[in-house]
């Protein structure tokens, strides 16, 4: 069956430090990947999506995620962290029928001032 | 343009009793999925409704049912609530049952004392 696992429940950085959350998924064929963000007390917003081609994507907020085969990997990555970037961050995949999300458990961002 | 609109925001139900939840979709959307996300963990898929009807079921037992009507609304209604039940219920609409992109409204907060 199809999954979707985010190692890390919370991870700390600084303000204006790089980041890289990570995500790796069980899938059969080439799968669509994406990443949402939750900020609190809020519902999901899409952050960026792989359907096919370029394995780098861009995304809003300055976001990117790179797409690795070999190592059945999305990881999401920013340059440089906002205060404003603390929120819930999710990775998700749907299965073959595609007509449904399964999200992985989850990772916790905190900005350090 | 008028995103994801959920209601009620909040509301507080005792075991055994029933709840309705309301959904409207993005403005130009006919797709509508409900999740059901408790506490610290990632949204679990319940249903999909696409053309009045039921199109795919995660794991919920059959206390969980819904409806669409033709202005592509939903309603997710759970009988019988047990404690467990309490948890974020995010309802996310979509253009077509076969996409990723989801459009999260900003969900009903259940708690079931």
């Amino acid at each position: 069956a199809q999954s979707v696992t985010q190692p890390d429940i919370h991870i700390t950085v600084s303000e204006g430090a790089s980041l890289e959350l990570r995500c790796n998924y069980s899938y059969g064929a080439t799968p669509y990947l994406f990443w949402y963000v939750q900020s609190p007390g809020q519902g999901l917003q899409l952050l960026l999506k792989y359907f096919s081609g370029d394995t780098l994507v861009q995304g809003i907020k300055g976001f990117e995620a790179e797409f690795k085969r070999s190592q059945s990997s999305f990881n999401l990555r920013k340059p440089s962290v906002h205060w404003s970037d603390a929120a819930e961050y999710f990775c998700a995949v749907p299965p073959s029928s595609a007509s449904k999300i399964i999200f992985g458990s989850g990772t916790r961002l905190s900005i350090r001032p | 343009d008028a995103g994801v609109t959920q209601s009620p925001t909040h509301l507080i139900k005792t075991r055994g009793q029933q709840v309705t939840l309301r959904c409207s979709p993005k403005s130009g959307h006919d797709t509508v999925s409900w999740y059901q996300q408790a506490l610290g963990q990632g949204p679990q898929f319940i249903f999909q409704y696409y053309e009045e009807e039921e199109r795919q079921r995660g794991n919920f037992p059959d206390r969980f049912s819904g409806h669409q009507f033709p202005n592509y609304s939903s309603e997710l209604n759970v009988n019988a609530l047990l404690l467990g039940d309490s948890a974020l219920y995010l309802c996310a609409s979509s253009l077509g049952q076969h996409t990723g992109e989801l459009f999260f409204g900003e969900g009903s907060r259940l708690t079931v004392l």
